[in-house]
């Protein structure tokens, strides 16, 4: 089990740019999640997939973020035209839902700074 | 509406000494309850869960947590803090479907 991977851990780009992350969840995890997270908060929901069916958009994510999970497997976000707001740790995290839990594992984040 | 309410954003304790992370939830349903802690620049790690089963929950590294339905309350405690311990910690609701919830997080200070 190697756990939930992200790549990269960090990211810094300039205002405008685009840039996208990656996730890997634990294999035959089911849902994949991403969220964000800034300084001093809890990490806020974004979205969520079950199997490659995104299924839920926070209000967070603008139409500059998209996130998409070619079959089922690996999950990757878009932040386009990035903006300075968009500063935060992205957060991926996989569970495997059984009964009425669902118990999520988490990456290590990448970080983003926009200059 | 579901939500929860870690009651203090930072905690002091003296290595040895006894800890006590407070989390109030509100859920129109029975909830599971979740506490993770955040190491500096780690990923979230689960320490404990509850899930309707026992009440008293215990997790890794010697925390427990106690499930009080009438004082709406999932309290995270561990009977003697170490220097490791020092890190954030997140109290979070799950209502089904996709709505997971933190808290705003609590920053535990153990002192040598």
């Amino acid at each position: 089990d190697t756990g939930v991977s992200q790549d990269p851990r960090h990211k810094i780009t300039k205002r405008g740019q685009n840039v996208t992350f990656r996730c890997d969840p634990i294999s035959e995890h089911n849902r994949l999640y991403w969220y964000r997270q800034t300084l001093g908060q809890g990490p806020e929901f974004l979205t969520y997939f079950q199997n490659e069916a995104q299924l839920e958009k926070s209000r967070l994510l603008s139409d500059r973020f998209s996130a998409e999970r070619p079959k089922g497997s690996f999950s990757t976000l878009e932040i386009q035209r990035t903006e300075q707001g968009d500063s935060a740790m992205y957060l991926c995290a996989s569970s495997l839902v059984a009964g009425a839990t669902d118990t999520q594992y988490f990456g290590p984040g990448t970080r983003l700074t926009v200059l | 509406a579901q939500s929860v309410t870690q009651l203090d954003s930072h905690v002091s304790v003296s290595e040895g000494t006894p800890v006590l992370l407070r989390c109030n939830y509100s859920s129109s349903y029975s909830p599971s309850l979740f506490w993770y802690v955040q190491h500096p620049n780690k990923g979230l790690q689960l320490l404990l869960k509850y899930t309707s089963a026992a009440t008293l929950v215990k997790g890794i590294n010697g925390f427990e947590a106690e499930f009080k339905k009438s004082e709406t309350s999932f309290h995270l405690t561990k009977p003697s803090a170490h220097m490791s311990d020092a890190a954030e910690y997140f109290c979070v609701i799950y209502t089904g479907g996709f709505k997971t919830i933190f808290g705003a997080g609590t920053r535990l200070f153990v002192k040598a």
